[in-house]
């Protein structure tokens, strides 16, 4: 299996600053990558496909990149609603496989 | 407009087989490359991607737990059935079915909110 990694596990940050998050495969996925945005007691949300798409609907400040086996999420201007929990999934081969999720704080 | 929504019971005891049923609405699983998961969040909060049926009954499942894993679909009904046997507290968690727009975007782009199973005696 993918071992997805996500490191670390809180960070923190100011609203109106602007923060990366990094995702790492243990072997080459190429850019088959999502990221999700998860809230207390809510589904995940997906944010980003195809490591660097925008799902439709999410806002332009979200932004991903990488390929192979390191990808970033950036989050531009943090607006209060961003504060939450992100993931990455790989499916580039069964199983597919999330990363244990970063959570973004109020700084 | 899609939505999803799992179903099941909140209590199960341990041996015993967990059903679990997602209903959806606003695509069919009858449409070519559709795809349809489940997975499911511990409370610790890590999510584990369990199985899948695609539109043309072509069956996936997690390594780890393929052996106690049966997915399955009633096209009539939208609906799709995951079977866990065996259950061990270890299974308490959130579960969740949510879709694949196609084989060809396999990210999960819409989710059902999730129902929380509880394996105890």
């Amino acid at each position: 299996d993918i071992q997805m990694t996500q490191s670390p596990s809180t960070l923190s940050a100011s609203v109106g600053g602007r923060v990366t998050i990094t995702c790492r495969a243990s072997q080459s996925i190429s850019t088959w990558l999502a990221w999700y945005q998860q809230k207390p007691g809510k589904a995940p949300k997906l944010l980003i496909y195809d490591a660097s798409s925008l799902e439709s609907g999410v806002p332009s400040r979200f932004s991903g990149s990488g390929s192979g086996t390191e990808f970033t999420l950036t989050i531009s201007s943090l607006q209060p609603d961003d504060f939450a929990t992100y993931y990455c999934q790989q499916y580039s081969s069964l199983p597919y496989t999330f990363g244990q999720g970063i959570k973004l704080e109020i700084k | 407009q899609v939505t999803l929504r799992e179903s099941g019971p909140a209590l199960v005891e341990p041996t015993q087989t967990l059903t679990l049923t997602c209903t959806f609405s606003g695509f069919s699983l009858s449409t070519r490359k559709m795809c349809v998961s489940w997975i499911r969040q511990t409370p610790g909060k890590a999510l584990e991607w369990l199985a899948r049926i695609d539109w043309d009954n072509d069956k996936y499942y997690s390594t780890s737990l393929k052996t106690r894993l049966t997915i399955s679909k009633d096209t009539s009904k939208n609906q799709v059935v995951l079977t866990v046997t065996n259950v061990d507290p270890v299974d308490t968690a959130t579960y969740y079915c949510a879709r694949s727009p196609s084989v060809n975007k396999l990210d999960f782009d819409y989710w059902g909110q999730g129902t929380l199973v509880t394996v105890s005696s």
